[in-house]
């Protein structure tokens, strides 16, 4: 079974840090690009951050640059975010996603994702 | 950056016909992805590059995309497709993707 579990969320103090994982399974990890996505409470969605198959490209959502960091590690199967300096306002469940390559643009959907961690940010 | 417009909700009665639209600039330039998310579930793709159905996803569901309009279409509307629906694209001067507002699915 094409599988994602997304781990590490919890509560953390504002300006804290925490690392949040995503183990992939059934499927050939590395040769999928990969992103993080999330959700504030009763929100919509917001696109977190990207990085391709052999980590050659990633690209961050201007709300997180210079504060977050996206990487895998292709022989364990797993995707990571690591955040620092957090906000309230990256209060969210946290979901990481495949890209499935139907364009030639690159430009494609998302079509495995994860359960979701929580992460809230609070004092 | 790029914007894509989605009505905040749609109510449609069952056994009709819903049709969700998602307004951006020229947007029948770019593929068009649409997502299904439920209370308390992850997203799960039902339309990608404007029309395509991925594997699983009921023939009910099909998309459209011209001008500065796309359209998710839901024939014969069950109670269990009340859900939130996003619409997505990639901006491409950032190359970063973007999501609709999206659009809450009333089943009366």
């Amino acid at each position: 079974e094409v599988q994602l579990v997304e781990s590490g969320g919890g509560l953390v103090q504002p300006g804290g840090s925490l690392r949040l994982s995503c183990a992939a399974s059934g499927f050939t990890f590395s040769s999928y690009s990969m992103n993080w996505v999330r959700q504030a409470p009763g929100k919509g969605l917001e696109w977190v951050s990207y990085i391709s198959s052999s980590s050659s490209t990633i690209y961050y959502a201007d709300s997180v640059k210079g504060r977050f960091t996206i990487s895998r590690d292709n022989a364990k199967n797993s995707l990571y975010l690591q955040m620092n300096s957090l906000r309230a306002e990256d209060t969210a469940v946290y979901y990481c996603a495949r890209q499935n390559p139907t364009t030639v643009t690159g430009h494609d959907a998302f079509d495995i994702w994860g359960q979701g961690t929580m992460v809230t940010v609070s004092s | 950056s790029y914007v894509l417009t989605q009505p905040p909700s749609v109510s449609v009665a069952p056994g009709k016909t819903a049709r969700i639209t998602c307004g951006g600039n020229n947007i029948g330039s770019k593929s068009v992805h649409w997502y299904q998310q439920k209370p308390g579930q992850a997203p799960v793709l039902v339309v990608y590059d404007d029309s395509d159905r991925p594997s699983g996803i009921p023939e009910r569901f099909s998309g459209s995309n011209s001008g500065n309009t796309a359209t998710l279409t839901i024939s014969r509307v069950e109670a269990g497709d009340e859900a939130d629906y996003y619409c997505q694209v990639w901006d491409s001067s950032s190359d970063h993707p973007v999501f609709g507002g999206g659009t809450k699915l009333t089943v009366l």
